[in-house]
């Protein structure tokens, strides 16, 4: 079975800041893509960064960055220059390929989720 | 990127009774997504839909429960049937673009009394 876990259920920062948010995933597939999402007290999710794993190459975009770690499964998030704006729940998502007897789909596991807290 | 429009925002229903969330797309696409997310939980999938066949569903949710209609390519309703004070949760629709990135609706928060 594939699943996500996030080890953190908490953190904060100050603001201006660096931190890193843990995530590690459980697949026998070689081909997926791997996802940090954003939801704010607001509740929209929001898409941060993403990440095909037939790449080597850390994704990154602006303050956040990623560093993925293909054999040991991890997917961790940096967040660079902590703003008061990034205080939200972040879910790290995995996505797989689902082959059911009439449809096939594309379907996305997320992690239990990571409360962070960027403090002025 | 996809912008999903969903309603409604919020309710509060009484035990017993349904409650149907739409969901609208701006663009076609072929599969919709519904997810639910429990207070203080992640997101679970309840099931997909496709186009002009019936819903897929997850373990642990049933048509019966929870019927999914999709008329059309940008358009999707799920109805939370004979409605629990554990039904009480956020749901959210879904959709994946060209680059397989996910796009979520609003959200619609429900509470059973």
């Amino acid at each position: 079975a594939q699943t996500v876990t996030q080890s953190q259920p908490e953190m904060s920062v100050q603001e201006a800041e660096t931190v890193t948010l843990s995530c590690t995933y459980d697949t026998s597939e070689s081909n997926y893509y791997l996802f940090w999402y954003k939801q704010p007290p607001s509740r929209q999710m929001i898409l941060v960064i993403r990440q095909e794993a037939y790449k080597q190459q850390n994704a990154t975009e602006n303050r956040f960055s990623v560093n993925f770690q293909k054999a040991a499964k991890s997917f961790s998030l940096k967040i660079s220059d902590s703003q008061l704006g990034d205080t939200a729940m972040y879910f790290c998502a995995f996505m797989k390929h689902v082959k059911r007897m009439k449809t096939s789909y594309d379907k996305v596991i997320f992690g239990p989720g990571t409360s962070l807290s960027v403090i002025p | 990127s996809a912008v999903i429009s969903q309603k409604p925002s919020r309710d509060i229903c009484q035990r017993g009774t349904s409650l149907t969330i739409q969901c609208q797309v701006d663009s076609q696409v072929t599969m919709m997504f519904w997810y639910r997310q429990q207070p203080g939980q992640s997101l679970t999938l309840i099931a997909t839909a496709n186009q002009g066949s019936e819903a897929t569903y997850e373990s642990g949710f049933v048509i019966d429960k929870f019927p999914i209609s999709r008329p059309n390519l940008t358009f999707s309703t799920l109805t939370v049937s004979n409605m629990s004070p554990e039904d009480s949760s956020i749901y959210l629709c879904s959709v994946l673009d060209r680059r397989e990135e996910a796009f979520f609706g609003q959200g619609t928060r429900l509470t059973v009394v």
